[in-house]
């Protein structure tokens, strides 16, 4: 198993400023991938970190909006930003299990943009 | 299009039976499918998986049971506690594996 510490946990931001999150494992993985769950919603995927290489992003995110960061294989960040109500939501980290064939996930940030 | 599609309502039942918990998909063909536990204000919790070869998969009081020709799993929770209240999310494999796809999750709601 993975532990994922995530931070913050939650935060209220203004309206076009940005916000970083962070995603800590506690083992060396080599995908690390980042989702948007929005209330009553499932989980979208955002994007795939692969750390020495950029992020592959899913169908209607850009990198300008949500860039990320995978400087080494137990670390990767994603800002959100230019902020918009509209991004109000969970952001959740997670990294696969051995043969991907589960997902362990940090406890989330709970973003509110005002 | 493609569709992954668990009952929006929220199902209650009484401490005790069963939950049964319907996941369909449209325009995919998982290897595997995967049911997840979600807690208020907490990330999924992998719970079971269940692959296209297998009928049945079972742990503890959890059953899964995966038809690929109705396209759907079925998740059993047997002797249901008050504890068991969350949300269950199915979840299947895309593109060999490399990208997990989510259902919106169905909230269970069992009463003492």
């Amino acid at each position: 198993s993975a532990v994922i510490s995530q931070k913050p946990s939650r935060d209220i931001c203004q309206r076009g400023t940005s916000l970083t999150i962070q995603c800590q494992v506690d083992s060396q993985v080599t995908m690390m991938f980042w989702y948007r769950q929005q209330p009553g919603q499932s989980l979208t995927l955002i994007a795939t970190a692969n750390q020495g290489s950029e992020a592959t992003y899913e169908s209607g995110f850009v990198i300008d909006k949500f860039p990320i960061s995978r400087p080494n294989l137990t670390f990767s960040t994603l800002t959100v930003s230019n902020m918009s109500p509209e991004d109000s939501s969970i952001y959740l980290c997670s990294v696969a299990g051995r043969a991907n064939e589960k997902l362990f996930f940090g406890s989330g940030t709970q973003l509110s943009v005002l | 299009s493609q569709k992954i599609e668990q009952n929006s309502e929220a199902l209650n039942i009484q401490e005790g039976k069963t939950a049964t918990l319907t996941c369909n998909y449209t325009n995919y063909s998982p290897a595997y499918l995967q049911w997840y536990r979600q807690d208020p204000g907490r990330g999924p919790v992998f719970l079971l998986l269940i692959r296209e070869n297998e009928k049945e998969k079972r742990k503890e009081r959890l059953k899964v049971t995966f038809d690929t020709t109705l396209k759907q799993s079925l998740f059993h929770i047997t002797a249901s506690q008050p504890a068991d209240s969350a949300t269950y999310l199915c979840a299947l494999d895309d593109t060999g594996g490399f990208k997990t796809i989510f259902g919106a999750g169905t909230r269970l709601f069992v009463k003492a």
